[in-house]
């Protein structure tokens, strides 16, 4: 695709229910991010996704979030009993070079508001 | 763990005028540089990504730098424009190439 797609854009769930956020990289993308930024804080990373190997979960902030990569290309992060701290804009970026030489490119983002 | 920063946290400015935002991060075995835009509701748009063996970049009225040794960047508007009010953000790839970190952002705003 011409861009990072990201699907829902805005997403309203109810404590304790499990969401899905999608992730549609640049077309031929080799390395995918997922990002949260959250009310008047910085952005903080969560995961990485790069070729075949093994994602770098190391951002993950509990075991209630999983994310997988379909195919090296498509992206789902997974949010399961959802907390209301869990609400904030969910960002995905994908680079032609997962190695430091390649520009991310940004998705609009998925806002996730939990009531 | 890379820390990065940013000042000032908010510029407001007359249209026309020339700024200077600036970055500093506290691990300089960075791979890259990036400089972001990112308007109220949006996601990030890339501006300037500056690789480690490079000094600066220049894209229109935009200049970034980067000076390793030092642990900063600086993003240069020249001639500001409304248009150009955004939150901006500096990040660096470090941690083997697979972390973006991120600073906090400036929020300019130009005003007419």
């Amino acid at each position: 695709g011409a861009g990072v797609s990201q699907s829902p854009s805005n997403k309203v769930t109810e404590k304790g229910k499990d969401v899905e956020l999608r992730c549609d990289p640049i077309s031929g993308h080799t390395a995918l991010y997922w990002y949260r930024q959250s009310l008047g804080q910085g952005l903080e990373f969560l995961i990485y996704f790069q070729g075949n190997s093994a994602p770098d979960k190391s951002g993950l902030p509990s075991d209630r979030f999983s994310a997988e990569r379909t195919g090296g290309s498509v992206s789902t992060l997974t949010i399961q009993r959802t907390q209301q701290e869990d609400s904030a804009v969910y960002l995905c970026a994908s680079s032609l070079l997962g190695t430091g030489d390649g520009e991310l490119f940004f998705g609009e983002g998925s806002r996730l508001t939990v009531l | 763990k890379q820390e990065v920063t940013q000042i000032p946290a908010a510029l407001s400015v007359p249209e026309g005028e020339n700024l200077v935002l600036n970055c500093s991060f506290t691990d300089s075995a960075i791979y890259n540089l990036q400089w972001f835009r990112q308007d109220p509701g949006k996601g990030l748009t890339s501006l300037l990504l500056i690789q480690s063996s490079q000094r600066e970049q220049t894209s229109g009225r935009l200049n970034a730098s980067l000076d390793k040794s030092s642990g900063r960047s600086t993003l240069y508007i020249a001639a500001s424009q409304p248009g150009d009010s955004a939150t901006y953000l500096c990040a660096g790839l470090t941690g083997g190439g697979n972390k973006l970190t991120f600073g906090t952002g400036t929020q300019l705003k130009v005003e007419l």
